[in-house]
This record gives structure tokens, C-alpha cells and sequence, in this order.
């Protein structure tokens, strides 16, 4: 099945920089969303991007989507504290439900 | 809403033991996933269900593993005999999902985390 492949594994900034995280996918898809983590709690839906949009804007979210590279990239600018999660693209494809990648993880040095 | 409930939040128990671990989905969703979580493989689709229906259970790892909605507001994921291996966060999610529809979002639980020993 299509899964989503983030990266990098892991990425260190410092507060008030910019994260970007990357995902890549196998198939054609649906949409394509993004997902954060904070330590010890589920997942939350932070931004969904359609297969015929390229880009989207959310508050201090951002994100791309190149279907013809079949990837995607999720910036957040001015980063803070509170933005210290693991964040997860998930790509849905049909009738299978989202498919997720292993993730980011983010953390912000204050 | 109160959201999607999982129980119980932590689980330890001895290898060879039943497990049950519950889930009441967010009222009005009709689509309910059960997910496993580890380091090692990340975030696997176990079993989802459309109106209490199980459509796609072939990510369920073994037949030690079982799950049932008995109706729209309660599922259960069964490991029996659980095994040091299943240590994991398993999540439970739900949606009101509208096929051919590119705007599906899914609401995950708070997870049950699971350790065998």
C-alpha cells in the first residue's frame, strides 16, 4: 500500500527559526495530510492539501504539494516551544483509509 | 464533543494474558480504525470499520489478534494470548468518511499504551 516517507527523522532549531519537513509518497493519491504528535498523546489533524492544489496556508503552516514529484513539504514559521512534536504526513489513496509515514520529529530549543 | 475515548490508557501485563482494550468512537462518525504504533515500524492500520462492519482486516499481525463493534459507540481490539512482542500504543480512530470525497480527516484517541512482560 502507499505510505508517506518523512524526512528528516529528526530536526533540532532553535525558537523563532523555520521547520520544514518533507514527505514523499509512492502512488497517485487523493490528498495528502499532515499530522502532530505531542509526546504521550494521539494524533491531531493540522492540514489537509487536495491532489489539484499546490500550496496552502494554515496560521504559520505551509504546505506544498508536488504530486508530479509525488512529495510535499509542511514548513511552520517562527517556530516556538509548543511546536516540539513528531509530525506525520498521511496520503489517502481510495477506500482504504489514511496510510502514515513514521514521521518527524521536532524539537525546539529555546 | 468529547472526543474519541480509549480505555484503558496503560496496560501492563504478563505474557500468555488476555488483553482487551476499548474504544467509543466520536458520536455520529461512521467510520472507526484501530492503529498500532511502535518505534520500529511506525503507525500500522489494523482493522477499520464502516457502520460497525469490519471491511479490511489485513493488517491484524496474527490470529491472536481480534476486534468487534458490537454497535455505532463501542469497539473492542482482543489479543489473546498477548505476546512481549505487541508491546506497543495502540490508537483508535474515527471518522464520518464520505467515499470520493478528497476531504477525509480521521480523529485519533489518546492511545492505550500496551507493555507485555
Amino acid at each position: 500500500s502507499q505510505q508517506g516517507e518523512e524526512d528528516p527523522q529528526a530536526l533540532s532549531i532553535q525558537e523563532g527559526e523555520n521547520a520544514t519537513m518533507n514527505c514523499s509518497y509512492k502512488t497517485s493519491i487523493n490528498n495528502l495530510q499532515w499530522y502532530r504528535q505531542n509526546s504521550g498523546r494521539g494524533l491531531v489533524h493540522l492540514i489537509l492539501i487536495r491532489s489539484n492544489e499546490r500550496e496552502k496556508h494554515s496560521g504559520r503552516l505551509r504546505v506544498t504539494l508536488d504530486t508530479s514529484k509525488k512529495s510535499s513539504s509542511l514548513l511552520i514559521t517562527a517556530s516556538r516551544a509548543a511546536d516540539t512534536a513528531s509530525y506525520f504526513c498521511a496520503t489517502e489513496g481510495g477506500a482504504d483509509g489514511l496510510t502514515f509515514g513514521k514521521g518527524t520529529h521536532l524539537i525546539i530549543q529555546p | 464533543d468529547a472526543g474519541v475515548i480509549q480505555s484503558p490508557r496503560h496496560e501492563v501485563t504478563e505474557m500468555g494474558q488476555e488483553v482487551t482494550l476499548r474504544c467509543k468512537p466520536i458520536s455520529g462518525h461512521d467510520y472507526l480504525f484501530w492503529y498500532r504504533q511502535t518505534m520500529m515500524r511506525g503507525l500500522e492500520l489494523l482493522i477499520y470499520f464502516n457502520n460497525n462492519v469490519p471491511i479490511d482486516d489485513s493488517g491484524m499481525p496474527e490470529d491472536r489478534f481480534s476486534a468487534k463493534m458490537p454497535n455505532a459507540s463501542f469497539s473492542t481490539l482482543k489479543i489473546q494470548p498477548s505476546e512481549p512482542r505487541d508491546s506497543a500504543v495502540y490508537f483508535c480512530a474515527s471518522s464520518f468518511w464520505s467515499l470520493g470525497w478528497s476531504g477525509n480527516t480521521i480523529y485519533f484517541g489518546e492511545g492505550s499504551w500496551l507493555t507485555v512482560v
